[in-house]
């Protein structure tokens, strides 16, 4: 089975700073690999997504995150955190042997300091 | 650009009282999921829809909940009798197939007295 675990329940991160959302993921054959953001009482939005084809994944307001195999590793960047990424972010796992059920991790939380 | 579209988006009721939730997923998607996303965690698989044939309800608590797909477009999930346990965020999603993309909609947030 898939699992996804993401360190670190909340976040928080100064005006113009790096941004660093860990995912650790479990499983036992070539995952996908998803990450998600959503804000207050809205639903999940793809940020970016990890398909077996490049290990650095550009995705959507400047965020990108690395696929990294040895590390089971998907850890989510930004160079520059700005005011309106302060959000929920979540990490997810499918794969085929388990009918692409999407295992989601229990978020994080960014704060975005002034 | 198409949307998941769900009603109603806050719903109050009381314990033992039906709620129904109502989702329309994105134009030709033929996957449809139901989550529930308990606050401060993350979603859980409900149900999978491909077309109008469920494919996965094996976490469904189906003595209170159930779901349909009658036309495999539009889909209803409904709770009945809600239990206090059941507030949370009821989300649904859609995608071309089971391998693809899933988008999600806005959510219903549910509230049990």
């Amino acid at each position: 089975a898939q699992s996804v675990t993401q360190l670190g329940s909340h976040v928080s991160v100064s005006e113009g700073a790096l941004v660093l959302l860990r995912c650790n993921y479990s499983s036992s054959v070539p995952p996908y690999l998803f990450w998600y953001v959503q804000y207050p009482n809205q639903g999940l939005q793809l940020l970016l997504k990890y398909t077996s084809a490049a290990t650095l994944v550009k995705g959507i307001n400047g965020f990108e995150a690395e696929f990294k195999k040895s590390e089971t590793s998907f850890h989510l960047t930004k160079p520059s955190a700005h005011m309106s990424d302060a959000a929920e972010y979540f990490c997810a796992v499918s794969a085929p042997n388990t009918g692409n059920q999407f295992y989601f991790g229990t978020g994080t939380s960014l704060t975005v300091i002034p | 650009e198409a949307e998941v579209a769900q009603s109603p988006r806050y719903k109050i009721t009381e314990k033992s009282q039906a709620v129904a939730f109502w989702c329309d997923p994105i134009s030709g998607h033929a996957t449809l999921y139901w989550y529930r996303q308990i606050l401060g965690q993350g979603p859980e698989l409900l149900v999978q829809f491909q077309d109008e044939s469920v494919v996965d309800d094996s976490q469904l608590p189906k003595d209170r909940f159930s779901a349909e797909r009658l036309k495999g477009v539009d889909s209803t999930l409904k709770i009945q009798p809600a239990e206090l346990g059941d507030s949370a965020m009821y989300l649904c999603a859609s995608s071309t197939d089971s391998q693809e993309t899933q988008y999600f909609g806005p959510g219903t947030r549910l509230l049990v007295l």
